[in-house]
């Protein structure tokens, strides 16, 4: 099956600070999705992208899918410590919606 | 507001006692998703329902079932909990409209299993 690499697998960052991951695949996405989760929650969907080269903000979350739809970055600026939790991006080539996990990018954030 | 709903959000069950998890949603999404996440881990696929149409991944063990009564209810039955059935189980929905737009998976808040 299509794997995902998703990385870093986990950051220590500073308040204010900007943070940076990224997910690779071997396969071809049409779909690139990007979740939030927090302890004992589930997982909140942050960003949804639609098509190769497509860059998308909300608030001080931006995230891109990549060019050649096998790839997307998630990028967080001026973290702060709600920012705190579990992010994983998740591809989707179904037109019914499976998607594929990434293992997720663990940040915590430090006053 | 509309929203994905599971209970209970704390389920303990023992070794071998049948037990049953819960979701509803209020979206009127047709397709119903069940995850298994264990700690640590990405949310792994269960199965799913589009409509009243099952659809069971191939590695999903026999001892999980589910049943979809109406559009907003879906449970999840455990037969038999063994000790590595211990993990948080999430629902989600969607909306799939033939040859329409994607539409994202919306997660409900996860049940945590207890198996003793």
């Amino acid at each position: 099956g299509q794997q995902l690499n998703q990385s870093p697998q986990s950051m220590f960052i500073q308040e204010g600070e900007d943070v940076s991951m990224n997910c690779t695949s071997s396969s071809i996405f049409n779909t690139w999705l990007w979740y939030k989760q927090e302890p004992g929650e589930g997982p909140v969907l942050l960003i949804a992208l639609y098509k190769a080269g497509e860059l998308t903000s909300n608030g001080r979350l931006t995230a891109q899918f990549g060019i050649t739809r096998k790839d997307s970055f998630l990028n967080i600026s001026a973290s702060i410590p709600s920012d705190v939790g579990i992010y994983f991006c998740a591809g989707r080539t179904d037109s019914w919606g499976k998607l594929q996990f990434g293992a997720g990018t663990q940040v915590v954030v430090t006053p | 507001d509309a929203m994905v709903i599971q209970n209970p959000r704390y389920q303990v069950t023992q070794f071998g006692k049948p037990v049953t998890l819960s979701c509803s949603q209020t979206l009127n999404h047709n397709v119903m998703y069940w995850y298994q996440q264990k700690s640590s881990q990405a949310p792994k696929l269960l199965f799913h329902y589009y409509d009243k149409d099952f659809n069971n991944e191939a590695d999903t063990p026999d001892n999980f079932q589910s049943r979809r009564p109406n559009t907003s209810f879906c449970f999840l039955d455990i037969r038999s909990p063994g000790l590595g059935d211990a993990a948080m189980y999430l629902c989600a929905t969607s909306r799939y409209q033939s040859g329409g737009p994607l539409n994202e998976q919306f997660f409900g808040p996860g049940t945590r299993l207890t198996v003793l």
